[in-house]
């Protein structure tokens, strides 16, 4: 399985600012995604991150608010602009990795996002 | 479409069984499991795929039922690692590279 780094790991941020995660996996992978998870709440999916071409976001997050960019195989930033307390989440990079026909699906160690 | 699981919470002893199903209403390409720890991000359980292929975890098995679009997740013999929270991932459609939609969750307790 593919090995994914996040950073920072958690971050406090004061409203109106914006923070960047970056995610870095050790291998090159074709699909990458950026989930959030609200407190206790599931796994929600804020877009596809693609290589060479604008992100494709999900119904209810678009580019200003959560800009993205994917300039190689192993890389992609998260950008959460325009900090509110709502924006207080878990932020997840996940990657499809193995191939074939299972391609599972890993998450990366999350960034912890708390707007004061 | 979200998934849909069941049940939401779990309470369990060392030892004991468990199910949990996750019911979809589109048609799927494949269901993934995960369990996720407090403060942690969530690990992959196993994979199912339409067609009865599956891929995983050697102590935790799971069904996958493609006339109803359900699966099951069955933890036997419980012990305390396996407390936390399980989701299921579906991936829809007949690519398997298409994104995963998460169901709400299933908190997972064991007790000594």
């Amino acid at each position: 399985s593919a090995v994914i780094s996040q950073k920072p790991s958690r971050d406090i941020c004061q409203r109106g600012t914006s923070l960047t995660i970056q995610c870095q996996v050790d291998s090159q992978v074709t699909m990458m995604f950026w989930y959030r998870q609200q407190p206790g709440q599931s796994l929600t999916l804020i877009a596809t991150a693609n290589q060479g071409s604008e992100a494709t976001y999900e119904s209810g997050f678009v580019i200003d608010k959560f800009p993205i960019s994917r300039p190689n195989l192993t890389f992609s930033t998260l950008t959460v602009s325009n900090l509110s307390p709502e924006d207080s989440s878990i932020y997840l990079c996940s990657v499809i990795s193995g191939g074939g026909s299972y391609n599972e699906q890993f998450f990366g160690p999350g960034t912890r996002l708390t707007v004061l | 479409q979200q998934p849909v699981q069941s049940p939401q919470a779990v309470i369990l002893r060392e030892g004991e069984d468990a199910v949990i199903n996750c019911s979809s209403s589109k048609a799927l390409y494949s269901v993934h499991w995960y369990r996720q720890k407090h403060g942690e991000a969530p690990v992959f359980l196993m994979i199912l795929l339409k067609g009865g292929e599956q891929k995983g975890h050697d102590k935790i098995s799971a069904s996958f039922n493609e006339k109803k679009q359900q699966s099951s997740l069955y933890l036997t013999a419980s012990q305390l690692s396996y407390s936390g929270t399980y989701f299921c991932g579906t991936r829809a459609g007949g690519t398997s590279y298409g994104k995963l939609t998460f169901g709400q969750g299933t908190i997972l307790t064991v007790h000594p």
